[in-house]
């Protein structure tokens, strides 16, 4: 079945710091690609997603790009904000028979000033 | 418009009581999913309706736990006879079409049992 690996949290930054959070996928076929936020006591937002092969999803300074080669997509800023701090989920839409999207165990971000 | 709502945010109970939990989902999505998040855990799929009707409901835990839909509209999940382990944050996420597309995620509500 789908699955979505992310790298292991959490991920500590000084502001203005670079960030990389690593998303690599299992799928059938080329499904579109998502990642979702959460701030602090709210539920998921989408962030950015890409639907084909070497799309560049960004929104607020992140961008992603799908990567079918490494079957990845990995979530980029140049320069992290304090109000970056949150969680942050990479995922699959549902695919095939199943109609239950994939989600990543979740990467939290803390971001210090 | 107004986006999808939960209610109440925040629920303490007793161990052994029964609790209901209330999703209103954006008007016209067809799809509703329910997910349960442990602290620091990521999402742990519940059930999900397409309509009225809940064809996969494989993720309900156990037996204490039942969900319905009513009017194509708002969702209620039920717990019963509430367990410690039920502690969590409910969160319900409603979508134009069955899990194809972009989720749109309520606040969720945090149930503490006692």
């Amino acid at each position: 079945g789908d699955s979505v690996t992310q790298m292991e949290g959490p991920v500590t930054l000084s502001e203005e710091a670079f960030l990389t959070i690593n998303c690599t996928y299992t799928a059938t076929g080329y499904p579109s690609l998502f990642w979702y936020v959460q701030y602090p006591g709210e539920g998921l937002q989408l962030l950015l997603k890409a639907t084909k092969a070497d799309d560049k999803g960004s929104n607020k300074g992140f961008e992603a790009t799908y990567r079918k080669e490494t079957t990845s997509f990995h979530l980029e800023k140049g320069s992290v904000q304090v109000s970056d701090s949150a969680v942050y989920f990479c995922a699959l839409p549902a695919s095939g028979g199943s109609y239950i999207p994939t989600f990543g165990r979740g990467t939290s971000l803390i971001v210090h000033p | 418009g107004a986006g999808v709502s939960q209610s109440p945010s925040n629920k303490v109970t007793e161990k052994g009581k029964d609790v209901e939990l209330r999703c209103d989902p954006i008007s016209g999505h067809t799809a509703l999913y329910w997910y349960r998040q442990s602290l620091g855990q990521g999402l742990e799929f519940l059930i999900y309706f397409q309509g009225n009707s809940a064809p996969d409901k494989s993720g309900l835990p156990s037996d204490r736990f039942s969900a319905e839909r009513t009017g194509g509209s708002v969702s209620t999940l039920t717990i019963q006879r509430t367990q410690q382990e039920d502690s969590a944050v409910y969160l319900c996420a409603s979508s134009v079409g069955t899990g194809f597309d972009e989720q749109f995620f309520g606040p969720g509500t945090r149930l503490t049992v006692l």
